[in-house]
């Protein structure tokens, strides 16, 4: 299995609240990846890495920022909570450089915003 | 708009049933079609399809993509209880994104 960990694994926080999600991989790859996943939606992309302190934006990334200033560490930060934010994030990696699309998936953070 | 699109959105079966998930999609700069499989926790890789007509197989399992027809199944065959899962479909594009599916739902009982 790829090593990745998701920490913490569930948060309960109140709306108005900062949260910060860590992803942390033991594989060196190049390319990280920040998804939530919610009934009826899939899993969209909320921000993504490509190197340490290269990151942009995915599909839903409006209320969340990332940082990424190391290899091994992504960090998904929400400034202030809201409840439309109550989702699992998975963080996924991927070697890129010509690797067609194959991620590897942490085993989720559950966040719950009251 | 990039999209993926799953059906059925749910399945239920007998076990020694077979299978078909379907999957469309609608992505610019496609690279490959991707299978996962979420049993209760973090999604796991099944199958990545490039070429459309090869089938891709891996024990009762096999998958298909069809370019020209812009989709892709997924087949299981003699289907188990531990086939249950959520079945995710996923289009790779540019470089190195994915776009999923909302995924297919298969119950399978004894």
């Amino acid at each position: 299995d790829a090593g990745i960990t998701q920490s913490p694994r569930h948060k309960v926080t109140e709306t108005g609240t900062p949260v910060t999600l860590r992803c942390h991989q033991t594989e060196n790859h190049r390319y990280m990846y920040w998804y939530r996943q919610d009934p009826g939606h899939g899993l969209r992309l909320i921000h993504y890495s490509y190197g340490v302190k290269d990151t942009d934006k995915g599909e839903v990334s409006d209320g969340y920022s990332v940082s990424r200033s190391k290899t091994e560490d992504f960090l998904l930060t929400l400034e202030s909570a809201t409840s439309s934010q109550t989702s699992v994030y998975f963080c996924a990696i991927s070697p890129g450089a010509g690797n067609t699309g194959e991620l590897f998936f942490g085993e989720g953070s559950r966040l719950t915003v009251l | 708009e990039d999209k993926v699109v799953q059906s059925p959105l749910s399945l239920v079966v007998h076990e020694g049933d077979t299978v078909t998930l379907n999957c469309s999609y609608e992505v610019t700069n496609f690279r490959s079609l991707l299978w996962y499989k979420q049993e209760k926790k973090a999604p796991t890789f099944l199958f990545m399809l490039t070429s459309s007509g090869i089938e891709k197989k891996s024990g009762r399992l096999s998958s298909i993509l069809d370019k020209k027809e812009l989709s892709s199944i997924l087949n299981i065959t003699a289907t188990q209880t531990g086939d249950s899962a959520i079945y995710l479909c996923a289009a790779s594009y540019n470089t190195d994104k994915l776009i999923f599916g909302t995924g297919t739902r298969l119950q399978v009982f004894p």
